[in-house]
Order: structure tokens, then C-alpha cells, then sequence
């Protein structure tokens, strides 16, 4: 069955700081993507990043980066010199393309970043 | 991407009456969802709604509950019925652009039910 696990349900971290949001997924598709969303005190869910399956390169995009390991079933989210506009709720979400369009989400990682 | 908007963004109802929420989209969709976030909680879907027919329900919501129209390809509407306080949540329209893997999501509307 699909599953996707964010096991840390809050963390707070000192602005500047480098801070790993963890998300380890389960499912027997060998196709599938995983996503991260951001939702902050708005409430608006904002898309940060997709990966395919078949693409296991890790990706950077300014201070944040994601580390992608088939292996261990893991799509860590790493925020490097984080500020307090990082402050939010992010989830972790896994499609299956096969049958349905539905998105597995995790329970969410609330980032508390202080000044 | 999609931009998608919804209304009201927010709103206080008495238990016993319905609230629908609009969902807008710029450009048209096959795939539109709706989704309930209740406090502190993951995102739950609530239905597909289709296009000219009857949206599909997961388990745990039916439409007596929640109607849904999807009158075109570019806006639904989501009715909360009946409301309670245990329906006070975030509802959330999202989308999937054709031929696109990655959903969109609205702003949300901040439901509170007294």
C-alpha cells in the first residue's frame, strides 16, 4: 500500500541554521513521483518541487535542496541558512500514475524558524 | 501552472446551515479535487469533481454531505451541508493541468462553524 511517513512533527531551528526535513515513502510502483509542498500561516498550499522516479539526481534551487534515495525509500527536504519567511507546514506527497490521480500526503513537518 | 482562486476566503457559520465555496480556474482542467484540512491536520480528500457528471467520493464523504457541481471545465463548487462544528477546517480546491503531473492548489477557504 502507498504510504509516505514525515516521522518529525515539528522542529524549530536558530535563523541560519541548515535544517533536513525527512520523508520516506512506501509503494509498489516502480513509476511513481514524489512532491513537497509548503503551507504557511496563509494556509496556501505552494508546489516546491516534483521528482520522478526514474531520476534519482538531487536537486538545488537556492537554499533548498532535495536529496532523492531510491534505496532507502527517501525524498529529504534540506533548507540551508533558513529565515524566519521559512516558518511554515511542509508536506511530503507521493502519485502513483497508475489508476488514479491521487495524491498520498504525509502529515506535515511544522518549521519554526526564530530570529 | 494554474492560477486558481476560491471564495469566500474565509467565513463564520451557525451549525445547521450550508456554506458553498467557489473555485476558479484560469484556464481549463480535466482533474479538479477537493480537499478538507481540518486544524493541525493532513490533507483529506474529499471528492473529484467531474466535468457533466457526478463527482466521485472518498471513502467517509457522500454528496448528501457535500455536493459538488462542475458545470465547465473551469470552476466547481463545493457545499458544505448541515454544517456542525466538527466541519470547521480549510477547504482546498486543487488541479492537475492536462498533461501535467503536478497538482495546484487554491488559497483555501477558512471555514469556522459555531
Amino acid at each position: 500500500a502507498q504510504k509516505v511517513t514525515q516521522a518529525q512533527t515539528e522542529i524549530s531551528v536558530v535563523e541560519k541554521e541548515d535544517v533536513t526535513l525527512d520523508c520516506v515513502y512506501e509503494t509498489r510502483d516502480t513509476t511513481y513521483y514524489l512532491f513537497w509542498y509548503k503551507q504557511p500561516p496563509s494556509g496556501e498550499l505552494v508546489f516546491l518541487i516534483r521528482r520522478n522516479s526514474f531520476d534519482e539526481q538531487n536537486e538545488i534551487s537556492g537554499r533548498y535542496s532535495w536529496n532523492f534515495q531510491k534505496s532507502t525509500s527517501s525524498f529529504n527536504f534540506t533548507i540551508t541558512a533558513s529565515q524566519v519567511v521559512d516558518s511554515a507546514v511542509y508536506f511530503c506527497a507521493l502519485r502513483e500514475p497508475s489508476g488514479t490521480y491521487k495524491y498520498i500526503f504525509g502529515t506535515g513537518t511544522r518549521l519554526k524558524v526564530l530570529a | 501552472s494554474a492560477v486558481i482562486s476560491q471564495k469566500p476566503s474565509r467565513d463564520i457559520c451557525q451549525r445547521g446551515t450550508s456554506l458553498t465555496i467557489q473555485c476558479q480556474v484560469d484556464s481549463q482542467v480535466t482533474m479538479m479535487f477537493w480537499y478538507r484540512q481540518q486544524p493541525g491536520q493532513s490533507l483529506t480528500l474529499i471528492a473529484t469533481a467531474n466535468q457533466g457528471s457526478e463527482a466521485t467520493y472518498e471513502s467517509g464523504f457522500v454528496i448528501d454531505k457535500f455536493p459538488i457541481s462542475r458545470p465547465n471545465l473551469t470552476f466547481s463548487t463545493l457545499t458544505v451541508s448541515n454544517m456542525s462544528p466538527e466541519d470547521s477546517s480549510i477547504y482546498l480546491c486543487s488541479v492537475i493541468p492536462d498533461s501535467r503531473e503536478t497538482q495546484y492548489f487554491g488559497p483555501g477557504t477558512r471555514l469556522l462553524v459555531l
